[in-house]
């Protein structure tokens, strides 16, 4: 159980292009969902806290007009990166919490994102 | 403010040895989860372990354990008869009314 996928695993856009990245939460329910971003070979960065039905709370530095996070559902989280440079390519990771189930975050299998 | 710190940033073992990866955090809550995730080339990010604060005892999972000394504020990682498989990005999260977690330690397994 406990499982979380995101979609696509893979993806390469024109810049200029926005793409959309969908993380979901595929036996349970999911009221937060997390965003990260890794550079190669790097930590972790938190990029955005996302629940549902509410607007998403970003980290200091990101830009929210670049990253719209929409949680629309219980098991849905989707990050949407308008405008894409080369810069923002990266691996981006989501996570979700169970509703009742402490702070263990179940992780999504990361999208590689590259911007040509 | 809460804070994580993993002060190896990168470890080498021979395989079979045992290991302790470190972790120290600071939060004024009473009450909270620390984990420790490997994130294996493969990059999915896995749940090693898991420790709740009022628990005294300390967690283990197979050839895992932790180290928890709440006073000290420290969790550690121990992992015993190393595998290859082992090789992998660690990171330590702490859990109250926010996620933070250190920059990771990566470990090498060698064979």
């Amino acid at each position: 159980g406990a499982v979380v996928s995101q979609h696509p695993s893979w993806v390469i856009c024109k810049s200029g292009t926005s793409v959309k990245i969908e993380c979901r939460s595929l036996d349970f329910q999911a009221t937060t969902m997390f965003w990260y971003r890794q550079f190669p070979k790097q930590s972790l960065m938190l990029m955005a806290t996302s629940n549902e039905g509410s607007k998403a709370t970003y980290e200091q530095g990101v830009e929210k007009d670049k990253f719209l996070i929409n949680h629309a559902s219980l098991t849905l989280s989707t990050l949407t990166v308008t405008s894409a440079h080369p810069e923002d390519s990266s691996f981006y990771i989501c996570s979700a919490l169970e509703m009742g189930r402490g702070s263990e975050q179940y992780f999504g299998p990361g999208t590689r994102l590259t911007v040509t | 403010a809460q804070t994580v710190t993993q002060s190896q940033p990168e470890m080498s073992v021979q395989e079979a040895e045992t290991v302790t990866l470190s972790c120290t955090y600071d939060t004024s809550e009473s009450n909270y989860y620390l984990f420790w995730y490997k994130q294996p080339p493969s990059r999915q990010m896995i749940l090693v372990i898991r420790q709740e604060a009022y628990k005294q005892q300390n967690a283990t999972e197979n050839r895992f354990s932790v180290n928890f000394q709440k006073a000290a504020k420290s969790f550690s990682l121990k992992i015993s008869d190393s595998q290859l498989g082992d090789t992998a990005m660690y990171f330590c999260f702490l859990g109250d009314d926010k996620i933070i977690f250190g920059k990771g330690t990566r470990l090498h397994i060698l064979p």
